[in-house]
This record gives structure tokens, C-alpha cells and sequence, in this order.
């Protein structure tokens, strides 16, 4: 079984430009969900995706906007990358068919994003 | 938005003591969760919680989720190295999907 991959590991971008951040998610779980973590911060609610539609967002810009596809993995994009975009942004997966006590929400090790 | 407050920030420990932290909250939560993140890498769970009032442990670690449902506790005893690293609580609310709500978290350090 596999879990969350992310990538890339790490990325540096410009103020002004596009990121794409991508994630793969762990077998048998068919929702994504997206967290920004700011450095010494917990993480950050950003949106979820199940059945490739956003599934619910947290406080975040129109400019932060993402994709789920047929296979479960997603996209996390973010234009006009502001300096405050800088932080880790972490993937997880779950399955929203969870049994009681075996809590499925798997995080990947993340993207750091250092925008200059 | 959504905070759950987490203490303390950081602890400075020997090895072999006893650890204790906290988050508490002014909303109520259905599940309590608690994660440690080393660095470089995503949060992994430690210990989930699904009943007010519930104590489980796993290992050296334990955790309650309290009776108002508004906190929890992680208790780490005779702590040893590895230990070492951030641990966040996080809690779902039944509003909110699977959408979790983190503290700000606690920085543990462990002298040998």
C-alpha cells in the first residue's frame, strides 16, 4: 500500500508568479484534502476534493484553486504568489467511507514553497 | 477562524520524565486527534478519539478527549529521544466534513 507522495519536494518562485503543487493519494482513498502550514503554525484548511468537485473550503482567495481527477490524485494551484504564500503546503488523503475507529486521513511529507 | 488552543508552545524535558499537553477549545468537537511532525515531513497520527470522556492509549502515550468535548490531553511518559519533535492536536466537528481544525502546536525537546 502506498501512501501520499507530493511533489516537488521543494520550490522557489517569484512574487507574481503561478505554482502548481501536485499529490498522489494513498490506494483506496477517494478524497484529497489541501493545508497550508506557515513556518512555527499549525496547518491551515485550504479546501478538500471528492469526486473531482471541491468539497468544502476554509478561508483562502479565489487565487488558491485546485483539481481532483478520475484516479484521486489532485492539483493544488496558487497564482499571483504573494511572499505571505511561502510555507509548507501538505496533502492528505481519506476515504469518506470510514469505519469508526480506523480514522484513514493519511498527510504526505509536503511542498515547501519559498516565494521571493 | 476555527482555533483550538494548544499549550504549552514549547517543553525542555530529561529523558525519562513525563510529558503533558493540552488544547482546549470554545467550540465542541466530535473527534480529537493527535499528530507529531518531524521535521521536513507531514504530520502522523499518534492517537485518535472519537467519544467524550475516552482514554486510549497507544504505547508510551496516552490521550482523553474531555467530557465537554471542548479538549484533550496527550500524555507522553519516560520520554526518550526520539520523542523529540512538534505535536499538534487537531479536532473535527460534525459541521465541518473531514475538515480539520490543528493547534499551533507544542515543540518537544529531550535532553539525554
Amino acid at each position: 500500500e502506498t501512501g501520499v507522495t507530493q511533489s516537488p519536494t521543494h520550490l522557489i518562485k517569484t512574487r507574481g508568479q503561478q505554482v502548481t503543487l501536485r499529490c498522489s493519494s494513498q490506494s483506496g482513498h477517494n478524497t484529497v484534502s489541501w493545508y497550508q502550514q506557515a513556518l512555527g503554525q499549525g496547518p491551515q484548511f485550504i479546501f478538500q476534493y471528492y469526486r473531482e468537485e471541491e468539497n468544502g473550503r476554509g478561508n483562502f482567495p479565489p487565487r488558491f484553486s485546485g483539481l481532483q481527477f478520475p484516479n484521486y490524485s489532485s492539483e493544488l494551484n496558487v497564482n499571483a504568489l504573494e511572499l505571505d504564500d511561502s510555507a509548507l503546503y501538505l496533502c492528505a488523503s481519506s476515504s469518506l467511507r470510514q469505519v469508526q475507529g480506523d480514522y484513514g486521513y493519511t498527510f504526505g511529507s509536503g511542498t515547501r514553497l519559498t516565494v521571493v | 477562524g476555527q482555533q483550538l488552543n494548544q499549550s504549552p508552545q514549547s517543553m525542555f524535558i530529561q529523558e525519562g520524565e513525563d510529558v503533558s499537553m493540552n488544547c482546549t477549545s470554545s467550540s465542541i468537537f466530535n473527534t480529537w486527534l493527535w499528530y507529531k511532525q518531524d521535521p521536513g515531513e507531514g504530520p502522523v497520527l499518534l492517537i485518535a478519539l472519537y467519544k467524550a470522556g475516552e482514554l486510549t492509549s497507544n504505547g508510551r502515550l496516552t490521550a482523553q478527549f474531555g467530557i465537554t468535548r471542548k479538549d484533550s490531553f496527550l500524555n507522553i511518559s519516560a520520554s526518550i529521544p526520539s520523542d523529540v519533535g512538534i505535536y499538534f492536536c487537531a479536532g473535527l466537528q460534525e459541521t465541518s466534513g473531514s475538515r480539520l481544525t490543528f493547534g499551533e502546536g507544542t515543540q518537544l525537546t529531550v535532553n539525554p
